[in-house]
Parts: structure tokens; sequence; C-alpha cells
């Protein structure tokens, strides 16, 4: 089974708006942690923001937040003031105790100017 | 520059070739991951060290692929006798336990190792 989905492939988002990535999981592991990357074309991978399973509230990171819904197992990403530099590949991944990271498949940013 | 570095970061190697890359993690990272990304796919878990000792592997890391990390430092990934399917970007990744609490370290990725089998 998929232990993460994100069912957005690709999204156009104008410049200074906000948008919201959608993420999905999947775990009978009670503690674990979500995080978001980046990939621009360069290819690396530029760690967002973290959150932990036990974390009561919701983490934030710059213009970076992560909407955490444990009870219906989600954790959006949101972006808000979109930069031209946004533009990239983003990818939710859950470690679970084996440390050991799952990916979904991204979504892909486009920014608009 | 103290991030993760991974050499070399492009390789074109004809079918049936070896091949290695290398990967040196953050200095006082001690747990080191390979990760396989194809192309309009998240990357795929291969393999992970802690320390030296590699402590799970994928299915995905067939026989011909081996892993290294001596002395619990860099890293080594060989490919042996490359195939057309073998072609993907390598990702290493490195990561350190925080103490106490359930919160890990985020992993940090190098900038990978881009590999082409014609």
């Amino acid at each position: 089974a998929q232990k993460i989905t994100q069912t957005q492939p690709g999204m156009f988002v104008q410049e200074k708006e906000a948008v919201t990535l959608d993420c999905t999981y999947d775990t009978s592991d009670p503690s674990y942690g979500l995080f978001w990357y980046k990939q621009p074309s360069s290819g690396e991978m530029i760690f967002l923001i973290y959150q932990g399973s036990y974390d009561q509230q919701n983490a934030t990171e710059g213009r970076y937040s992560l909407n955490f819904q444990k009870a219906r197992k989600s954790a959006n990403l949101v972006i808000s003031a979109s930069q031209l530099g946004d533009s990239a590949m983003y990818f939710c991944a859950m470690r679970e105790a084996d440390y050991k990271l799952s990916f979904g498949a991204g979504t892909t940013v486009t920014v608009r100017a | 520059d103290t991030g993760v570095s991974q050499n070399p970061r492009h390789k074109i190697t004809k079918r049936g070739q070896n091949v290695t890359f290398r990967c040196d993690p953050i200095s006082e990272h001690n747990r080191l991951y390979w990760y396989r990304q194809t192309l309009g796919q998240g990357p795929e878990f291969l393999t992970y060290f802690q320390n030296e000792a590699q402590l799970e592997k994928s299915r995905l890391l067939s026989d011909r692929f081996s892993a290294e990390r001596p002395k619990g430092s860099f890293s080594t990934l060989e490919i042996q006798r490359t195939e057309q399917g073998d072609s993907a970007m390598y990702l290493c990744a490195s990561s350190f336990p925080r103490t106490g609490g359930t919160r890990d370290t985020e992993a940090f990725f190098g900038q990978g190792t881009r590999l082409t089998v014609v």
C-alpha cells in the first residue's frame, strides 16, 4: 500500500498568492515524522518543514506552514506569498520507526508572474 | 561546504560496465541513506547505514548493487554490469538522531549523481 499520497501532479499559482499542496499518509506506527522537501530543477532535495506525530501545534517555517490533521492522516503544505523561485517539485515524506523516508510522487508547482 | 557531497554529479556509462558513486555525509551524522529517483517520481529507499553497519536493504537493491561505509564515514554505491533500467538519479542523505523526545533531525540530501546507461 502507498504510504504517502500526493494527488496533485501539477499546480499553477500567481506570484504573491498562497498555494496548498495536499498530502495524505498511511501508517500504524504511533510515532512518526512528516517532512516536506523542495526539489528544483538542479536536483537537490531541500528540507522545508517537519511535523512530529506528537507535536501539538502545526509546524511553521517562514513562508511555509504545515496543516497537520492527525485524525484524517493529512499533512498539507501551505506556501504563502509565492515567489518565482518557489517553482519546483515538492515532495511529502514520512519517517517511521525504521528511520527511512517514504516519499510521495510529488507535486510540480509553477509560479506565474 | 559542510553539506552532503556526492561525486560524480553525472555519469554516462555503457551497458555492462561497472560504476561507483561516492557520498560524503555531514561529519557528525551517523546515519546515511541511499535513494534512487527515476524521472517524475519520488525517491525510493535503497539502503541505510548506522555508522559502518548496513542495517537495511530494499528489495530494489539487486545482487548487482553493493554499498559500503567503511569506518562509518563516507559511503560508496557500486553497480555492476549496468543495465539501461539503472538510469536514474542516485541520492545520498544523512541524519543524526536528536537526544530525548521523539524528534529526529531531518535528513539532509546531497545533490545526487545522475546515471545514464547507454
